[in-house]
């Protein structure tokens, strides 16, 4: 079956611009997951979706990141008024379930350039 | 918030060399995962380690969850081209501040195979 997809793969964005980012995960999971990787870096964790409900935000860095999972299904990372600091690849992770022992299913990702 | 230490931060081998990379925590976690990334893709699970003091193979990979609970390391026997990429070692954390779903990742070991 299909993995984890997320569009577009790549994004460059002007300092100020809003940009939105999507996320296709397998199909069936509950859990899904927003990771920041800046360049050299491993991923840092931003935001946890169990089926609609945002249960855990506190990586995200700063009131200028909204992530929502309206139908418990795809979800969507916005940046408004992008910063040169926002530059990184933005990947999501979805996990059948939640709990230490499920698997989180990485997507490509989507690399974002501020300019 | 959490961090893991993760050496050496960069391999550069022949083939057919083993390799060993290792991660250590300051505080206790859960569960190790290690990871590979391969360029313009996301991390792909390699090997996942749920108790302290497991030893679980996958091929050539050898992981071990060292017994104080804030170590891991990763041997990989008789490396070949396709290894190349960056291993990323992760864990959820546990006591205070820990989850069962926020992952925690190393800054990842790049490894380099010379034919």
């Amino acid at each position: 079956g299909a993995g984890v997809s997320q569009s577009p793969r790549y994004k460059v964005a002007k300092r100020g611009q809003d940009v939105a980012l999507r996320c296709d995960p397998i199909s069936g999971h509950v859990s899904l997951f927003w990771y920041q990787q800046a360049l050299g870096q491993g991923p840092e964790f931003l935001t946890y979706f169990q089926n609609e409900a945002q249960l855990d935000k506190s990586g995200l860095p700063s009131d200028r990141f909204f992530a929502e999972r309206p139908e418990g299904s795809v979800s969507t990372l916005k940046i408004q008024r992008t910063q040169q600091e926002d530059s990184a690849v933005y990947l999501c992770a979805s996990s059948l379930a939640s709990g230490f022992q499920e698997t989180q299913y990485f997507g490509p990702g989507t690399r974002l350039l501020v300019l | 918030g959490q961090q893991l230490n993760q050496s050496p931060q960069s391999m550069f081998i022949q083939e057919g060399e083993d390799v060993s990379m290792n991660c250590t925590s300051s505080s206790i976690f859960n569960t190790w995962l290690w990871y590979k990334q391969e360029p313009g893709e996301g991390p792909v699970l390699l090997i996942a380690l749920y108790k302290a003091g497991e030893l679980t193979s996958n091929g050539r990979l050898t992981a071990q969850f060292g017994i104080t609970r804030k170590d891991s390391f990763l041997n990989i026997s008789a490396s070949i081209p396709s290894d190349v990429g960056i291993y990323f070692c992760a864990g959820h954390s546990g006591g205070s501040g820990g989850s069962n779903y926020k992952l925690t990742f190393g800054k990842g070991t790049l490894l380099t195979v010379n034919p």
